[in-house]
Protein backbone atom coordinates (compact mmCIF):
# COMPACT_ATOMS: atom_id res chain seq x y z
CA UNK A 1 0.00 0.00 0.00
CA UNK A 2 1.24 3.43 -0.90
CA UNK A 3 -1.00 4.70 2.25
CA UNK A 4 1.09 7.25 4.68
CA UNK A 5 1.31 5.51 8.10
CA UNK A 6 0.89 7.32 11.39
CA UNK A 7 2.89 6.87 14.47
CA UNK A 8 1.22 6.17 17.13
CA UNK A 9 -2.50 5.03 16.90
CA UNK A 10 -3.58 6.73 19.87
CA UNK A 11 -2.29 9.52 22.01
CA UNK A 12 -3.27 10.39 25.41
CA UNK A 13 -2.07 13.77 27.13
CA UNK A 14 -2.77 16.16 29.60
CA UNK A 15 -3.57 19.69 28.52
CA UNK A 16 -0.44 22.03 28.05
CA UNK A 17 1.77 18.80 27.19
CA UNK A 18 2.62 19.11 23.72
CA UNK A 19 1.90 16.10 21.59
CA UNK A 20 3.92 14.89 18.18
CA UNK A 21 2.24 12.79 15.71
CA UNK A 22 5.13 10.79 12.83
CA UNK A 23 3.98 9.86 9.64
CA UNK A 24 6.27 7.78 7.17
CA UNK A 25 5.72 7.26 3.35
CA UNK A 26 6.69 5.14 0.05
CA UNK A 27 7.95 7.02 -2.75
CA UNK A 28 8.83 10.47 -3.56
CA UNK A 29 6.38 12.85 -3.16
CA UNK A 30 5.25 16.41 -4.11
CA UNK A 31 3.64 17.78 -1.28
CA UNK A 32 2.57 16.01 2.00
CA UNK A 33 -0.64 17.42 3.97
CA UNK A 34 -1.91 16.73 7.46
CA UNK A 35 -5.76 16.74 8.18
CA UNK A 36 -7.49 16.08 11.23
CA UNK A 37 -11.30 14.83 11.96
CA UNK A 38 -12.99 15.48 14.96
CA UNK A 39 -15.57 12.67 15.58
CA UNK A 40 -18.52 12.16 13.60
CA UNK A 41 -17.25 15.06 11.30
CA UNK A 42 -15.43 15.35 7.98
CA UNK A 43 -11.62 15.88 7.60
CA UNK A 44 -10.30 19.41 7.80
CA UNK A 45 -7.01 20.65 6.46
CA UNK A 46 -4.39 21.63 8.86
CA UNK A 47 -1.52 22.19 7.16
CA UNK A 48 0.58 21.42 3.67
CA UNK A 49 4.21 21.19 3.49
CA UNK A 50 6.19 20.85 0.00
CA UNK A 51 8.98 18.26 -1.01
CA UNK A 52 11.36 21.18 -1.06
CA UNK A 53 10.36 22.39 2.93
CA UNK A 54 11.74 20.91 5.92
CA UNK A 55 9.69 22.58 8.56
CA UNK A 56 6.71 25.09 8.28
CA UNK A 57 4.27 26.38 11.05
CA UNK A 58 0.79 27.31 11.57
CA UNK A 59 -0.44 29.04 14.51
CA UNK A 60 0.51 26.19 17.07
CA UNK A 61 1.05 23.58 14.36
CA UNK A 62 4.73 22.46 13.39
CA UNK A 63 5.24 20.35 10.78
CA UNK A 64 8.37 19.15 9.38
CA UNK A 65 9.39 16.55 6.60
CA UNK A 66 12.64 14.83 6.22
CA UNK A 67 12.89 13.63 2.45
CA UNK A 68 15.48 10.94 3.17
CA UNK A 69 13.96 9.08 5.77
CA UNK A 70 10.16 9.47 4.05
CA UNK A 71 8.86 10.65 7.38
CA UNK A 72 6.88 13.72 8.25
CA UNK A 73 5.81 14.59 11.88
CA UNK A 74 3.17 16.76 13.66
CA UNK A 75 3.79 18.51 16.30
CA UNK A 76 0.61 20.74 18.60
CA UNK A 77 2.39 22.79 21.14
CA UNK A 78 0.69 23.31 24.44
CA UNK A 79 -2.93 21.19 23.42
CA UNK A 80 -6.15 22.12 24.36
CA UNK A 81 -9.03 19.31 25.20
CA UNK A 82 -10.45 20.84 21.97
CA UNK A 83 -7.67 19.01 19.92
CA UNK A 84 -9.06 15.60 20.89
CA UNK A 85 -9.54 14.08 16.97
CA UNK A 86 -7.51 11.82 15.04
CA UNK A 87 -4.87 13.34 12.64
CA UNK A 88 -4.30 11.63 9.17
CA UNK A 89 -1.07 12.32 7.10
CA UNK A 90 -2.00 12.39 3.40
CA UNK A 91 1.37 11.99 0.70
CA UNK A 92 0.83 13.06 -2.64
CA UNK A 93 3.25 11.18 -4.42
CA UNK A 94 4.84 12.30 -7.20
CA UNK A 95 2.84 11.90 -10.90
CA UNK A 96 -0.64 11.44 -8.98
CA UNK A 97 -3.34 13.82 -7.92
CA UNK A 98 -4.79 12.16 -5.29
CA UNK A 99 -4.18 11.94 -1.38
CA UNK A 100 -3.55 8.44 0.37
CA UNK A 101 -4.52 8.57 3.99
CA UNK A 102 -3.19 6.21 6.48
CA UNK A 103 -5.25 4.92 9.38
CA UNK A 104 -4.43 8.29 11.38
CA UNK A 105 -3.48 9.08 15.10
CA UNK A 106 -6.16 8.99 17.84
CA UNK A 107 -5.00 12.16 19.99
CA UNK A 108 -6.87 12.56 23.63
CA UNK A 109 -6.30 15.67 25.37
CA UNK A 110 -7.72 15.51 28.55
CA UNK A 111 -8.11 19.17 31.10
CA UNK B 1 -19.31 29.56 0.81
CA UNK B 2 -20.98 26.97 2.03
CA UNK B 3 -18.34 24.25 1.88
CA UNK B 4 -19.15 21.12 0.29
CA UNK B 5 -22.89 19.89 0.73
CA UNK B 6 -23.61 16.13 1.34
CA UNK B 7 -27.06 14.74 1.73
CA UNK B 8 -28.82 12.88 2.90
CA UNK B 9 -26.49 13.69 6.45
CA UNK B 10 -28.13 9.56 7.54
CA UNK B 11 -29.21 6.87 5.59
CA UNK B 12 -31.17 3.70 6.93
CA UNK B 13 -32.29 1.14 4.29
CA UNK B 14 -32.50 -2.23 3.97
CA UNK B 15 -30.53 -4.86 1.64
CA UNK B 16 -31.10 -4.51 -2.05
CA UNK B 17 -32.46 -1.50 -1.87
CA UNK B 18 -30.86 1.26 -3.95
CA UNK B 19 -28.84 4.05 -2.48
CA UNK B 20 -27.84 7.27 -3.36
CA UNK B 21 -25.77 9.95 -2.22
CA UNK B 22 -25.32 13.19 -3.32
CA UNK B 23 -22.73 15.85 -3.12
CA UNK B 24 -22.18 19.55 -4.55
CA UNK B 25 -18.98 20.61 -4.16
CA UNK B 26 -17.47 24.02 -3.60
CA UNK B 27 -17.62 26.61 -6.59
CA UNK B 28 -14.49 26.84 -8.98
CA UNK B 29 -13.29 23.42 -8.13
CA UNK B 30 -12.22 21.25 -10.45
CA UNK B 31 -11.69 18.23 -8.44
CA UNK B 32 -14.18 15.72 -6.90
CA UNK B 33 -13.02 12.55 -5.10
CA UNK B 34 -15.84 10.09 -3.04
CA UNK B 35 -14.28 8.41 0.29
CA UNK B 36 -15.45 5.74 2.11
CA UNK B 37 -14.33 5.23 5.75
CA UNK B 38 -15.03 2.48 7.94
CA UNK B 39 -12.80 1.62 11.26
CA UNK B 40 -11.75 -1.66 9.86
CA UNK B 41 -10.52 -0.30 6.50
CA UNK B 42 -10.13 3.13 7.18
CA UNK B 43 -10.67 6.02 4.40
CA UNK B 44 -10.73 4.64 1.07
CA UNK B 45 -10.72 6.41 -2.09
CA UNK B 46 -13.35 5.61 -4.11
CA UNK B 47 -13.55 7.33 -7.41
CA UNK B 48 -12.06 10.90 -8.25
CA UNK B 49 -13.19 13.05 -11.12
CA UNK B 50 -12.03 16.27 -12.63
CA UNK B 51 -13.70 18.49 -14.93
CA UNK B 52 -16.64 16.28 -14.56
CA UNK B 53 -15.26 13.27 -16.10
CA UNK B 54 -14.00 10.64 -14.12
CA UNK B 55 -10.18 9.68 -14.23
CA UNK B 56 -9.95 6.92 -11.71
CA UNK B 57 -12.65 4.80 -10.31
CA UNK B 58 -10.12 1.48 -9.12
CA UNK B 59 -11.47 2.20 -5.87
CA UNK B 60 -15.23 1.79 -6.40
CA UNK B 61 -15.38 -1.63 -4.58
CA UNK B 62 -17.75 -3.57 -7.26
CA UNK B 63 -20.13 -3.23 -9.95
CA UNK B 64 -22.88 -2.38 -7.43
CA UNK B 65 -21.50 1.12 -7.14
CA UNK B 66 -21.11 3.91 -9.65
CA UNK B 67 -21.17 7.52 -9.64
CA UNK B 68 -21.84 10.33 -12.05
CA UNK B 69 -21.01 13.66 -12.58
CA UNK B 70 -23.76 15.57 -14.90
CA UNK B 71 -22.21 18.81 -14.12
CA UNK B 72 -19.52 20.84 -11.87
CA UNK B 73 -22.02 21.46 -9.22
CA UNK B 74 -22.78 18.08 -8.63
CA UNK B 75 -22.13 14.45 -8.54
CA UNK B 76 -23.75 11.33 -7.28
CA UNK B 77 -22.53 7.67 -5.82
CA UNK B 78 -25.07 5.46 -6.11
CA UNK B 79 -25.12 1.56 -5.14
CA UNK B 80 -27.65 -1.07 -6.49
CA UNK B 81 -28.17 -3.38 -5.23
CA UNK B 82 -27.32 -2.32 -0.98
CA UNK B 83 -25.37 -4.60 0.92
CA UNK B 84 -25.00 -4.80 4.93
CA UNK B 85 -21.40 -4.40 4.28
CA UNK B 86 -21.33 -1.35 2.42
CA UNK B 87 -22.81 0.43 5.79
CA UNK B 88 -19.89 3.03 6.62
CA UNK B 89 -19.70 6.96 6.35
CA UNK B 90 -19.24 8.16 2.57
CA UNK B 91 -17.47 11.39 2.30
CA UNK B 92 -16.94 13.74 -0.64
CA UNK B 93 -14.08 16.35 -0.77
CA UNK B 94 -13.11 18.72 -3.53
CA UNK B 95 -10.06 20.78 -4.44
CA UNK B 96 -8.87 23.07 -6.55
CA UNK B 97 -5.59 21.05 -8.35
CA UNK B 98 -2.43 21.76 -8.40
CA UNK B 99 -3.08 24.91 -10.35
CA UNK B 100 -4.82 26.72 -7.90
CA UNK B 101 -3.73 28.78 -5.32
CA UNK B 102 -4.37 26.62 -2.48
CA UNK B 103 -2.85 23.71 -4.53
CA UNK B 104 -4.36 19.61 -3.93
CA UNK B 105 -5.98 20.91 -0.35
CA UNK B 106 -8.98 19.14 -0.58
CA UNK B 107 -12.32 20.59 1.39
CA UNK B 108 -14.27 17.87 2.54
CA UNK B 109 -18.34 17.58 3.15
CA UNK B 110 -19.54 15.76 6.47
CA UNK B 111 -20.22 12.81 5.42
CA UNK B 112 -23.11 10.52 5.07
CA UNK B 113 -23.22 7.72 7.69
CA UNK B 114 -25.01 4.88 5.66
CA UNK B 115 -26.05 1.68 7.20
CA UNK B 116 -27.89 -0.92 5.57
CA UNK B 117 -29.70 -3.77 7.43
Amino acid sequence: SQQGEEDPQALSIQEGENATMNCSYKTSINNLQWYRQNSGRGLVHLILIRSNEREKHSGRLRVTLDTSKKSSSLLITASRAADTASYFCAPVYRGYSTLTFGKGTMLLVSP
Amino acid sequence: DAGVIQSPRHEVTEMGQEVTLRCKPISGHDYLFWYRQTMMRGLELLIYFNNNVPIDDSGMPEDRFSAKMPNASFSTLKIQPSEPRDSAVYFCASSEGFGGARGNEQFFGPGTRLTVL
